[in-house]
């Protein structure tokens, strides 16, 4: 089955613990992205990558790194969470402009 | 970089009239435009797009028109079901930025039965 999956679907953390929130697909997309859902203010897209090695910043990208080793993985990373990266976030993928969506995680950081 | 503005926020409809969300852009050189729904609890999929070379575009109860003048873009729901309840994004991107989008900040959908 074509699909994005992400690991954790959810997790509670504190300030400043590192964490790694991963996003796997198996479309052979080249390009994947991620993006966080907030209250009013929609869908926000940090970081994307065009193929490995290639990443570039999105709208938000201050607190958080990405890196695309391989096609299908392109994990988000988190070096030290603040409260304000509480959010839903997003992996997506795409061979050309239509995006597929993984299920989301939902982080909270207290 | 691009500023997508949508509109409006929330929308209430009975059952079986029409809904209409309206997104504005600010760069001329976006030229495809999605648009997402995202039911509770949901991931966002896409429901229907269109390009810049396009100014209207069907299937079956839902339609998208682009005005690429005015910069505008808008969904169109005929006959609206329960079913349609949901939050709808629209969103924005130009060629060769490598998948770089910017989405409206969404319209919560609410069909009465």
């Amino acid at each position: 089955e074509a699909q994005v999956t992400q690991n954790p679907r959810y997790l509670i953390t504190v300030t400043g613990k590192k964490l790694t929130v991963t996003c796997s697909q198996n479309m052979n997309h080249e390009y994947m992205s991620w993006y966080r859902q907030d209250p009013g203010l929609g869908l926000r897209q940090i970081y994307y990558s065009m193929n490995v090695e290639v990443t570039d910043k999105g709208d938000v990208p201050e607190g958080y790194k990405v890196s695309r080793k391989e096609k299908r993985n392109f994990p988000l990373i988190l070096e030290s969470p603040s409260p304000n990266q509480t959010s839903l976030y997003f992996c997506a993928s795409s061979l050309l402009d239509e995006q597929f969506f993984g299920p989301g995680t939902r982080l909270t950081v207290l | 970089g691009e500023n997508v503005e949508q509109h409006p926020s929330t929308l209430s409809v009975q059952e079986g009239d029409s809904a209409v969300i309206k997104c504005t852009y600010s760069d001329s050189a976006s030229n495809y435009f999605p648009w997402y729904k995202q039911e509770l609890g949901k991931r966002p999929q896409l429901i229907i797009d269109i390009r810049s070379n396009v100014g209207e575009k069907k299937d079956q109860r839902i339609a998208v028109t682009l005005n690429k003048t005015a910069k505008h873009f808008s969904l169109h729901i005929t006959e609206t079901q329960p079913e349609d309840s949901a939050v709808y994004f629209c969103a924005a991107t130009q060629p060769n930025t490598g998948n770089q989008f910017y989405f409206g900040t969404g319209t919560s959908l609410t069909v009465i039965p």
